[in-house]
């Protein structure tokens, strides 16, 4: 089963509103990174957030972290018509040493449509 | 730099046949991984490697085999394609920082779209 599960799955926008994407997960975790999918092309790492921080800011973007109800949310300012892709959280977890450590695990995504 | 580069980018195959997906990383990182991406499943942990040599199983290794001989290369074999494993798969790769991989980030290959008819 996926580890990071985002919600909403699909999301419609105009330029120059917030858009909000929230991601869930099971297990403790590391850190959590989210990651960017334009169409038909690889994905792009844009943040990073370690499990002891609640919030991290890049540019237009804002992270939060709650590792007590195993959630965090993306929120982008003020959209425009580039920013539309699909966004993953990925997960992070494991002990050195530990059978489940390197793993890094994506969720099923949310796809942000930003109209002009 | 290329980064990550996967070879090929598109191909078909007979439910069958057997194929080696090849990614190549020139960033000298430690750790590889394969993932598939399907529509409405986000991307799947197929196996991943934690250095030259190693491999581990992922969340979807059935039908699949992997290689980590050198460093710079992971690959991913079908030995039997399946219909099934139509999908697009992406290698990525992230550095061993001071001994830790645990807050590296992870670069993206460009995918493989593979199709079994």
């Amino acid at each position: 089963s996926q580890q990071g599960e985002e919600d909403p799955q699909a999301l419609s926008i105009q330029e120059g509103e917030n858009a909000t994407m929230n991601c869930s997960y099971k297990t403790s975790i590391n850190n959590l990174q989210w990651y960017r999918q334009n169409s038909g092309r690889g994905l792009v790492h844009l943040i990073l957030i370690r499990s002891n921080e609640r919030e991290k800011h890049s540019g237009r973007l804002r992270v939060t972290l709650d590792t007590s109800k195993k959630s965090s949310s993306l929120l982008i300012t003020a959209s425009r018509a580039a920013d539309t892709a699909s966004y993953f959280c990925a997960t992070a977890g494991g002990n050195a040493g530990g059978t489940s450590y390197g793993k890094l695990t994506f969720g099923q995504g949310t796809i942000l449509t930003v109209h002009p | 730099n290329a980064g990550v580069t996967q070879t090929p980018k598109f191909r078909v195959l007979k439910t069958g046949q057997s194929m080696t997906l090849l990614c190549a990383q020139d960033m000298n990182h430690e750790y590889m991984y394969w993932y598939r991406q399907d529509p409405g499943m986000g991307l799947r942990l197929i196996h991943y490697s934690v250095g030259e040599g190693t491999t581990a199983k992922g969340e979807v290794p059935d039908g699949y085999n992997v290689s980590r001989l050198k460093k710079q290369n992971f690959l991913l074999g079908l030995e039997s394609a399946a219909p099934s494993q139509t999908s697009v798969y992406f290698c990525a790769s992230r550095v061993n920082y001071r001994g830790s991989v645990v807050n590296t980030e992870a670069f993206f290959g460009q995918g493989t779209r593979l199709t079994v008819v």
